[in-house]
């Protein structure tokens, strides 16, 4: 399995532009996480998603912020309209949960960085 | 409130064993201890976790105390590339309540440096 795949790698924006970020879980996996890092506030759990449906978008910072998960082999993170402070590397994470002996497997990250 | 506690920063020498601690004094009785590490620009990577018994693997070792308010993870011969930050996490897993599964809380961790 190829793992979660992240893309792009790298983003560089100007303020006010939409971004969209996309992620592939591996397949068959049920959960779905988004994670932000900076370095003033670490690493911080956006919205998760299980079976396509998202259960807990409380770390969704603003209205700016949306996420999708149209099937269950494709994931977006789309910011509408970009501020700098929206800076950061973001993650995808996928799980299949439901076994407890089981972590969750992290994708590369998009670096976004928005001037 | 923080559930763990970890050093902010820990050296070891190459081939040595690594001993990373973690405090968790208020873990419930459901409550597993995960340790992830997140190599520079990479995304964090599932190491090991465990709820009472020591566990063990490809990668390294967990010893939960008996009262299991603390944890340590062990890397038997530390290599260069073992340099990262380790983030020791509790969390509580339910695979059969059909509850929403809480998202891991990532704290500071420590960042372990492996000295050639």
């Amino acid at each position: 399995d190829a793992g979660v795949i992240q893309s792009p790698r790298h983003e560089v924006t100007e303020m006010g532009q939409e971004v969209t970020l996309r992620c592939k879980p591996i397949s068959g996996h049920d959960y779905l996480f988004w994670y932000r890092q900076t370095m003033m506030r670490g690493l911080e759990l956006l919205i998760y998603f299980n079976n396509n449906v998202p259960i807990d978008d409380s770390g969704m910072p603003e209205d700016r912020f949306s996420a999708k998960m149209p099937n269950a082999s494709f994931s977006t993170l789309k910011i509408q309209p970009s501020e700098p402070r929206d800076s950061a590397v973001y993650f995808c994470a996928s799980s299949l949960f439901l076994q407890p002996n089981y972590g969750y497997t992290f994708g590369s990250g998009t670096r976004l960085t928005v001037v | 409130d923080a559930k763990t506690t970890q050093p902010p920063s820990m050296d070891c020498a190459e081939g040595r064993a690594a001993n990373l601690p973690c405090n968790h004094s208020t873990i419930s009785g459901n409550e597993y201890v995960y340790w992830y590490r997140q190599i520079h620009s990479q995304g964090p990577q599932y190491i090991i976790h465990g709820l009472k018994n020591n566990e063990t693997n490809e990668m390294a070792s967990l010893i939960i105390t008996e009262d299991r308010k603390s944890s340590t993870l062990i890397l038997p011969h530390a290599t260069l590339r073992d340099t990262a930050v380790y983030y020791c996490i509790v969390r509580v897993a339910e695979p059969y309540s059909g509850g929403g599964a809480d998202g891991l809380t990532f704290g500071k961790g420590t960042h372990l440096i492996i000295q050639p």
